[in-house]
């Protein structure tokens, strides 16, 4: 079975600082997938980015880069240079190798300040 | 736009009406989803369908009841709910069951209240 823990609620960052969102995760198994997902306050769940456990560079996409350290079973998501759009809950998600559910953290909100 | 899309945005119903969730994928996918997604609680997914056969139902109770017609559409039909049952009903997408790689893709939900 997987969990995800995500330990803070929410968090401030001012515009245009960078941000980390901290996401645990335990597993099992050997393969496995972890993900990032923003849902803005209109409700859609829209995919960030993506890091697999065998994947030794950590995953950059734009300004979403996912700090992973296999060893401490941590991904965590670094937001660099927060806009005002940024402002939203974030969830951390993981898939395992004989499951096909994504297994979802509680979440953060994550406010922007100007 | 992520690819999938959910109508209607927004549903207000009696606990003795009868109403379906639509959603559509445009990307080509195999499986489909349905989650529930509650104030204060965890997504939980409700249902799961790969190539129109459904492959997973978590105790959902029966005034829920899906209908995948073809990998590029999925309902979920319902009847008799009751107030907790509104939340905001996700669906989503992924090219199919295997891979730990594949992310889900989802529509913007619909926002469901029971009176």
């Amino acid at each position: 079975a997987q969990k995800i823990t995500q330990t803070q609620p929410g968090m401030f960052v001012q515009e245009k600082e960078a941000v980390t969102l901290d996401c645990t995760y335990d597993t099992s198994d050997q393969s496995y997938g972890l993900f990032w997902y923003k849902q803005p306050s209109s409700g859609e769940m829209i995919f960030l980015i993506y890091q697999g456990s065998y994947d030794e560079q950590n995953a950059t996409e734009g300004r979403y880069s996912l700090n992973f350290q296999k060893a401490r079973k941590s991904a965590n998501l670094v937001i660099s240079a927060s806009q005002l759009g940024d402002s939203a809950m974030y969830f951390c998600a993981m898939r395992g190798e004989y499951g096909n559910k994504l297994v979802f953290g509680a979440g953060t909100i994550l406010r922007v300040k100007s | 736009e992520t690819g999938v899309t959910q109508t209607p945005r927004h549903l207000v119903m009696g606990m003795t009406n009868k109403k379906s969730l639509k959603c559509e994928q445009h990307l080509g996918h195999n499986a489909m989803y349905w989650y529930k997604q509650s104030a204060k609680k965890p997504l939980e997914l409700m249902f799961v369908y790969n190539f129109k056969e459904q492959t997973e139902n978590n105790s959902v109770p029966s005034r829920f009841s899906p209908e995948c017609p073809n990998s590029s559409h999925l309902f979920l039909h319902l009847h008799t709910l009751q107030p907790e049952d509104s939340a905001l009903y996700l669906c989503a997408s992924s090219q199919d069951l295997g891979g730990v790689n594949q992310p889900q893709h989802f529509g913007d939900g619909t926002r469901l209240s029971i009176l």
